[in-house]
């Protein structure tokens, strides 16, 4: 089954507006953390964001800010005052297996976001 | 910084060629991933590795191997590739950490095409 789920395969966002990148998730268990990662396109994964489960408080990192929504099982990420650096793809990812030498991390498809000027 | 680094950006090779990619990080992480992009497909985990010479199976391990013989490098191996092995392959790196937070740093990625 799938864990990650982004239904937006690409959306278009006028420069300096927010963007919201929607992101459903999959677990049962208790304690698990969700990412979100951007990849330009010269390939490069970078890191943006991320929050924990037990977090009372919705992440936030400069311009990025994560809507976590734990009844619904839903960690958006909200890009705001949107530039033309932030065109790129974006997925957001989950790990939800805290057990000793288990660290991977499951990914969604992927959203792309082009910035319009 | 972090930094990851992949062998190759960008690799051709044919069908049934032994291809060997390499990853090398330099930050004395213990976890080290390969994963493969696809479109429409995201990430998927091919293997995983936590410490020296240890290894386990991601989602589609089906058609390779890795090695893990230094802690700042694993190699994946397709022993015989094929067409549909044709897609870019992403390497990560991570420390161990107790609770859920494992931020993995990635490397430049590889795109391979098998003709």
């Amino acid at each position: 089954a799938q864990k990650i789920t982004q239904t937006q395969p690409g959306m278009f966002v006028q420069e300096k507006e927010a963007v919201t990148l929607d992101c459903t998730y999959d677990t049962s268990d208790q304690s698990y953390g969700l990412f979100w990662y951007k990849q330009p396109s010269s390939g490069e994964m970078i890191f943006l964001i991320y929050q924990g489960s037990y977090d009372e408080q919705n992440a936030t990192e400069g311009r990025y800010s994560l809507n976590f929504q734990k009844a619904r099982k839903s960690a958006n990420l909200v890009i705001s005052a949107s530039q033309l650096g932030d065109s790129a793809m974006y997925f957001c990812a989950m790990r939800d297996s805290p057990h000793p030498y288990d660290y991977k991390l499951s990914f969604g498809a992927g959203t792309t976001v082009t910035v319009r000027a | 910084d972090v930094k990851v680094t992949q062998s190759s950006r960008y690799l051709v090779k044919r069908t049934g060629e032994k291809v060997f990619l390499e990853c090398v990080q330099d930050m004395d992480h213990e976890n080290m991933f390969w994963y493969r992009q696809d479109p429409g497909l995201g990430l998927r985990l091919i293997y995983f590795s936590y410490d020296v010479k240890m290894k386990e199976k991601g989602d589609i391990p089906e058609g390779y191997s890795v090695s893990r013989e230094k802690k700042e490098r694993f190699s994946l191996i397709l022993e015989s590739a094929s067409t549909n092995q044709t897609s870019m392959y992403l390497c990560a790196s991570s420390l161990n950490f107790g609770d859920t937070y494992n931020e993995q740093f990635f490397g430049p990625g590889t795109r391979l095409t098998v003709l």
